[in-house]
C-alpha cells in the first residue's frame, strides 16, 4: 500500500517551459487536492477534485491546469512556467465522509 | 487574504515545557479544525483535529482547545520533547471539502 505518491521529487524548469506533476493514490479516495507551500504562506489550495471527472479551482489556480480521468490519478500541469511558481507542491487525498487528508511527499520545483 | 491566522511564526521551548500555538478564523461555516505536523522534507501529517461542537480534545501529550465564540483554537503540547521539533500548521475545513491552512509555526525543543 503506497498511499500517496508524487513524481518527480525535484524539478528545475526554465521560464516558459511546461511540465506535469504526477500524483497517484491507491486508497480509493474520492477527494484529491493540490497545494503549494511557500515560506511564510503556509499551504495554499491550487485545484481540487471531488471525484473522477470533477475538478474545481482553489485559492491560487492561475497558471495551473488539472484533470481527473481516474480515481487514482490527479496530475497538475504547468503550461508556461514562471519564477513565481517556484515552490514545493503537495498532493493530498481524503475519503468520502472522512475529513483527514493524507499528503504525498511533495515535489520541489524551481523555475529559473 | 489569510482565512486562518496562526501565531507565533516560531517558538523555542525547553524540553519538558509546554508549547502553545494559536489560530484564529473568521468564517463561521468552517466545520473541522485539524492540526498538521511537518518534518523537513516530508509532507504534513495529521496530528489531532476537533469539530466546533467540542471545546477540548486531548490525545496523549497533544490537546486542542477550541473557543467557538472567539473563533479561536490552539494546540498545546505538554512535556515537549526534542522529537516534537517540527513545523505545525492549523487548518480549517470549508465548503466542498476545501481546507485553509495557517502560515505555520516552527517549533524547536531544546534538550
Amino acid at each position: 500500500n503506497a498511499g500517496v505518491t508524487q513524481t518527480p521529487k525535484f524539478q528545475v524548469l526554465k521560464t516558459g517551459q511546461s511540465m506535469t506533476l504526477q500524483c497517484a493514490q491507491d486508497m480509493n479516495h474520492e477527494y484529491m487536492s493540490w497545494y503549494r507551500q511557500d515560506p511564510g504562506m503556509g499551504l495554499r489550495l491550487i485545484h481540487y477534485s471531488v471525484g473522477a471527472g470533477i475538478t474545481d479551482q482553489g485559492e491560487v489556480p492561475n497558471g495551473y491546469n488539472v484533470s481527473r480521468s481516474t480515481t487514482e490519478d490527479f496530475p497538475l500541469r504547468l503550461l508556461s512556467a514562471a519564477p513565481s511558481q517556484t515552490s514545493v507542491y503537495f498532493c493530498a487525498t481524503s475519503g468520502s465522509g472522512a475529513y483527514e487528508q493524507y499528503f504525498g511527499p511533495g515535489t520541489r520545483l524551481t523555475v529559473t | 487574504q489569510q482565512q486562518v491566522k496562526q501565531s507565533p511564526q516560531s517558538l523555542i521551548v525547553q524540553k519538558g515545557g509546554i508549547s502553545i500555538i494559536n489560530c484564529a478564523y473568521e468564517n463561521t461555516a468552517f466545520d473541522y479544525f485539524p492540526w498538521y505536523q511537518q518534518f523537513p522534507g516530508k509532507g504534513p501529517a495529521l496530528l489531532i483535529a476537533i469539530r466546533p461542537d467540542v471545546s477540548e480534545k486531548k490525545e496523549g501529550r497533544f490537546t486542542i482547545s477550541f473557543n467557538k465564540s472567539a473563533k479561536q483554537f490552539s494546540l498545546h503540547i505538554m512535556d515537549s520533547q526534542p522529537g516534537d521539533s517540527a513545523t505545525y500548521f492549523c487548518a480549517a475545513r470549508g465548503t466542498g471539502n476545501q481546507f485553509y491552512f495557517g502560515t505555520g509555526t516552527s517549533l524547536t525543543v531544546i534538550p
